[in-house]
């Protein structure tokens, strides 16, 4: 069983409109959250990040919440462009030396015309 | 600035053969750490350096996979033996700092490896 799963796998919407994509995780201990943007074809680009104590992050047209209780957090995406259309990773960071990250396999999303 | 670059970008090798795999991080981090993806997969960490040493290889597969960054800036992933499982992208990624978990890693485009 995957520690960050994510879904939809895959989300087709049009451009203009709005879409929450979600993760949950059982990464334990946990640190921070992090949310990426991979186009095809090149190296994912972070978004969010936020630690435990955090609830929410935006960045421009991305708004990042988080719950550490539940151990869910989502994405929003207001306003969608073409542009847009790309993997969105989940990641989740425990404690410690290191950084090392945990991904989720991502949610493929499409923004059409 | 430039950021952390990967070559080649493209690899494709026959099975058996060795490989290596090299990563230019960004000037200045201290820290490195390799991942390889699958098709329609996450990153799945491999190994990371604190300078010029391996602080944690546990992500390496098997002893067929060996990483090296001797003067503490470029690192390079070796794979001996390949086998066609091999078969991924391989992205490298580096930050600052150290045992700060909340530096931001930051991504080059990665080498996608074939194996035949």
């Amino acid at each position: 069983k995957n520690q960050v799963e994510q879904s939809p796998q895959s989300l087709i919407i049009l451009e203009g409109k709005n879409c929450t994509l979600q993760c949950n995780y059982t990464v334990s201990p946990f640190s921070n959250l992090r949310w990426y943007k991979q186009d095809t074809g090149r190296g994912p680009v972070s978004l969010t990040i936020m630690t435990f104590s955090e609830n929410t992050k935006s960045n421009g047209r991305y708004t990042a919440t988080l719950d550490a209780d539940t151990k869910q957090s989502s994405l929003h995406i207001t306003a969608s462009q073409l542009s847009d259309s790309a993997s969105y990773i989940c990641v989740v960071s425990a404690p410690g030396g290191g950084n090392k990250l945990t991904f989720g396999t991502g949610t493929q999303l499409k923004v059409e015309l | 600035g430039a950021g952390v670059s990967q070559t080649p970008s493209n690899k494709v090798t026959e099975k058996g053969k060795y490989v290596e795999l090299r990563c230019d991080p960004i000037s200045g981090h201290t820290a490195l750490y390799w991942y390889r993806q699958s098709l329609g997969q996450g990153p799945e960490f491999l190994i990371y350096f604190q300078g010029t040493g391996a602080a944690d290889d546990s992500g390496l597969p098997n002893d067929r996979f060996f990483a090296v960054r001797p003067e503490g800036s470029v690192s390079t992933l070796k794979i001996q033996r390949t086998e066609r499982g091999d078969s991924a992208v391989y992205l490298c990624a580096s930050s600052l700092g150290r045992g700060n978990s909340y530096n931001e890693q930051f991504f080059g485009p990665g080498t996608r490896l074939t194996v035949l």
